[in-house]
C-alpha cells in the first residue's frame, strides 16, 4: 500500500525559506520508472506542478519557479524534501506530495498517489 | 510550456445525466493526457490516464477519449458521488501542466 505524507510549517513569513518533507511508504524511489514530486494549489484555484525527482536522481522543475526550488531525497528515511526560497503571500497554497510512475506499457508519467496535502500560509 | 484549457468551467447536472468535459492543449501530442477528480477538502485522484485508460478501481461510467489537441472526459450516468472538480493534465513534456478545472455541481 503506497502512502505519502507531507510535513512542515503551516505559517512562514515573507522572504523566508519553506522546507517541506514528504515521508512515503509502500515503494522504493530506487525502482526504475518511479518518481516523487510536488504539486500545489492556492485556495480556490487550480493545480500547479512544481518539481519531480526521478528514481535515477534526475530532477525536473517548473521553469517559472526553478530558481527558487530544490528537491532532494533521503533514501534511508524514505523522504523527499522540497525547499522554496523567498516565500511570498502568493505562494500561500496547499502543497501535495505525489508518487509518479512511468509504466513501460504506456510510456508516460502519471500522478497515481497523492498525499493529503499541507496548507502553507505566507504572512507577516 | 503547453497550455491546457477546459470547457465548461462549471456545469450543473442531475443524477443520471450524461456529462462531457472538454480539454484542449496548445500543442499536439498523441495520448499523454490524464484526468483527475478532486472533491472539496481532498487530494486529487487519478481517474483516466493515457487519454482513455481507466485507473484501477474507477467506475466504468467514466471514460476518456481524444488525441492531438482535443480530449474529452465523459460520465455516462452521473452519480451523487461524482459531484466534484475535474482537471486534465498533460504529461507530454515538462512543465507538466493542468487545466483550470471543471466544477460539476448538482442541479
Amino acid at each position: 500500500q503506497i502512502t505519502l505524507k507531507e510535513s512542515g510549517p503551516t505559517l512562514v513569513k515573507p522572504t523566508q525559506t519553506l522546507t517541506l518533507t514528504c515521508t512515503f511508504s509502500g515503494f522504493s524511489l530506487s525502482t526504475s520508472g518511479v518518481g516523487v514530486g510536488w504539486v500545489r494549489q492556492p485556495p480556490g484555484k487550480a493545480l500547479e506542478w512544481l518539481a519531480l525527482l526521478y528514481w535515477n536522481d534526475d530532477r525536473r522543475y517548473n521553469p517559472s519557479l526553478k530558481s527558487r526550488l530544490t528537491i532532494t531525497k533521503d533514501t534511508s528515511k524514505n523522504q523527499v524534501v522540497l525547499t522554496m526560497t523567498n516565500m511570498d503571500p502568493v505562494d500561500t497554497a496547499t502543497y501535495y506530495c505525489i508518487h509518479s510512475s512511468y509504466p513501460s506499457s504506456i510510456q508516460l508519467w502519471l500522478f497515481d498517489y497523492w498525499g493529503q496535502g499541507t496548507l502553507v500560509t505566507v504572512s507577516s | 510550456d503547453i497550455q491546457m484549457t477546459q470547457s465548461p468551467s462549471s456545469l450543473s447536472a442531475s443524477v443520471g445525466d450524461r456529462v462531457t468535459i472538454t480539454c484542449r492543449a496548445s500543442q499536439s501530442f498523441s495520448r499523454h493526457l490524464n484526468w483527475y477528480q478532486q472533491k472539496p477538502g481532498q487530494a486529487p485522484k487519478l481517474l483516466i490516464y493515457a487519454a482513455s485508460s481507466l485507473q484501477r478501481g474507477v467506475p466504468s461510467r467514466f471514460s476518456g477519449r481524444g488525441s492531438g489537441t482535443d480530449f474529452t472526459l465523459t460520465i455516462s450516468s452521473l452519480q451523487p458521488e461524482d459531484f466534484a472538480t475535474y482537471y486534465c493534465q498533460q504529461s507530454y513534456s515538462t512543465p507538466f501542466t493542468f487545466g483550470p478545472g471543471t466544477k460539476v455541481e448538482i442541479k
